[in-house]
């Protein structure tokens, strides 16, 4: 069964401690393994795919990274406006979008 | 571009009535999915439809779920005889399908439900 794994459920960091957010990850035939960013009352916002291992992708302060059973979003320098619930997803053998439950981010000043 | 569009945004009802949700997904969009989240958790896939044929369902939703599309643009998630545990956020994301592999969804912001 398809399964999406994040760790941990919630970090605390001060402004400018990097960190790293971990998603694990099983698939029948990886097709994208997506990260999206969710704030409070809103729809989560796409951020990146990754399609193998090995590919990294870049955002500001953010960097997600892939291997063959778990990505990592990397958190360089955070400001207290990256606090938010991340989202890692892979998609499903039916095609829809499998989500773990988000590692909420706190980022104090 | 507007974007994803949900209403309502918030929806009370007491247990055992009918309730009703659209969204309008991002214009030229073929895809739209329906996702439920409660608080703590990801969203659960609930449908998606391609244009206005309904492609696939979850094994866990209850037959009192039923979603349309009928001319391929807005879509309706009705709920009948709401229960307290289908109090959750329902969310709508479309996206523009030319390959899979690089198909992004887009999100509105959710109707928020809650059954009394």
């Amino acid at each position: 069964e398809d399964q999406v794994t994040q760790s941990p459920e919630a970090l605390r960091l001060q402004e400018g401690e990097s960190s790293s957010l971990n998603c694990s990850y099983t698939v029948s035939g990886l097709r994208g393994l997506f990260w999206y960013r969710q704030d409070p009352g809103k729809g989560p916002e796409f951020l990146f795919t990754l399609y193998s291992a090995g590919e990294e992708k870049e955002k500001e302060r953010l960097k997600a990274t892939l291997t063959k059973k778990e990505s990592f979003l990397h958190i360089t320098a955070p400001k207290p406006e990256d606090s938010a619930t991340y989202l890692c997803a892979v998609r499903g053998s039916q095609g829809n979008l499998i989500f773990g439950k988000g590692t909420k981010l706190s980022v104090k000043p | 571009d507007t974007g994803v569009s949900q209403d309502p945004r918030h929806k009370i009802t007491k247990r055992g009535q009918n309730v009703t949700f659209r969204c309008d997904p991002i214009s030229e969009h073929n895809r739209l999915y329906w996702y439920r989240q409660t608080l703590g958790q990801g969203p659960e896939f609930l449908t998606y439809f391609q244009n206005e044929a309904q492609l696939e369902k979850s094994r866990l939703l209850s037959d009192r779920f039923s979603a349309e599309r009928p001319k391929g643009s807005f879509s309706t998630l009705e709920i009948q005889r709401t229960e307290q545990g289908d109090s959750a956020m329902y969310l709508c994301a479309s996206s523009l399908l030319v390959i899979q592999a690089n198909e992004k969804l887009f999100f509105g912001s959710g109707t928020q439900l809650s059954v009394l």
